[in-house]
């Protein structure tokens, strides 16, 4: 029944390692972003994909990308971590540009 | 750049009290949004306000959007404790679907 799933809920991992997080949406939506939330609990978007297409390309270390290998689904791999990559990231999804609905967050933890 | 700015940002009060929340914008935009954050927890839609002069109620919150004046109230009446959690106010571009994120107010109502 879940509306926006992430998957892990929980990342703990090295400095320097490489991970994913996953994302999905049953709500039939068209569009999906990735939001960073720093530990000021300020939100900011960093990705938006329509359609598998990417139309919101933030200024983030070109480490981070994104993948949507259909809209429904949108993943976020990040290479070479660094300790300032902790943060909760929100997956969200919206038709066009209605409102937007949020994933439960992963909370990734950089040692 | 749009820019969004929520004062205050903590907000400690009484339950009984009635206080207000307000989400400044830079920028043209008629379509705002207002967001419950619960610690730990993701991001619960709580107001679409699409118009100018918009006015939404539920229970003891209610919402306004002044798009003239950019800027968009939340008025708390007569606080619960339930009421304790962080709020965000977001404003969408004209064009396109882009989120930005007010800093958030952290309210805290004591018995």
């Amino acid at each position: 029944d879940t509306a926006v799933s992430q998957t892990p809920k929980y990342l703990v991992t090295q400095m320097g390692n490489d991970k994913s997080i996953k994302c999905e949406q049953n709500l039939g939506h068209d569009t999906m972003y990735w939001y960073k939330q720093d530990s000021k609990k300020f939100l900011k978007i960093m990705f938006s994909y329509n359609n598998k297409e990417l139309i919101i390309n933030e200024t983030v270390p070109n480490r981070f990308s994104p993948k949507s290998p259909d809209k429904a689904h949108l993943n976020l791999h990040i290479n070479s971590l660094e300790l300032g990559d902790s943060a909760v990231y929100f997956c969200a999804s919206s038709q066009l540009a209605g409102e937007q609905f949020f994933g439960p967050g992963t909370r990734l933890t950089v040692l | 750049e749009l820019k969004v700015e929520q004062n205050p940002l903590f907000l400690s009060m009484q339950e009984g009290k009635n206080y207000t929340i307000y989400c400044n914008y830079s920028t043209t935009s008629d379509r705002l949004y207002w967001y419950r954050q619960d610690p730990g927890k993701s991001l619960e839609s709580l107001f679409v306000l699409l118009s100018n002069g918009a006015v939404k109620q539920e229970g003891r919150l209610m919402a306004s959007l002044d798009t003239k004046a950019r800027l968009s109230t939340l008025h708390i009446t007569a606080a619960v404790h339930d009421l304790s959690a962080t709020y965000f106010c977001a404003v969408q571009e004209t064009s396109g679907s882009r989120l930005t994120f007010g800093e958030g107010t952290q309210l805290t109502v004591n018995p």
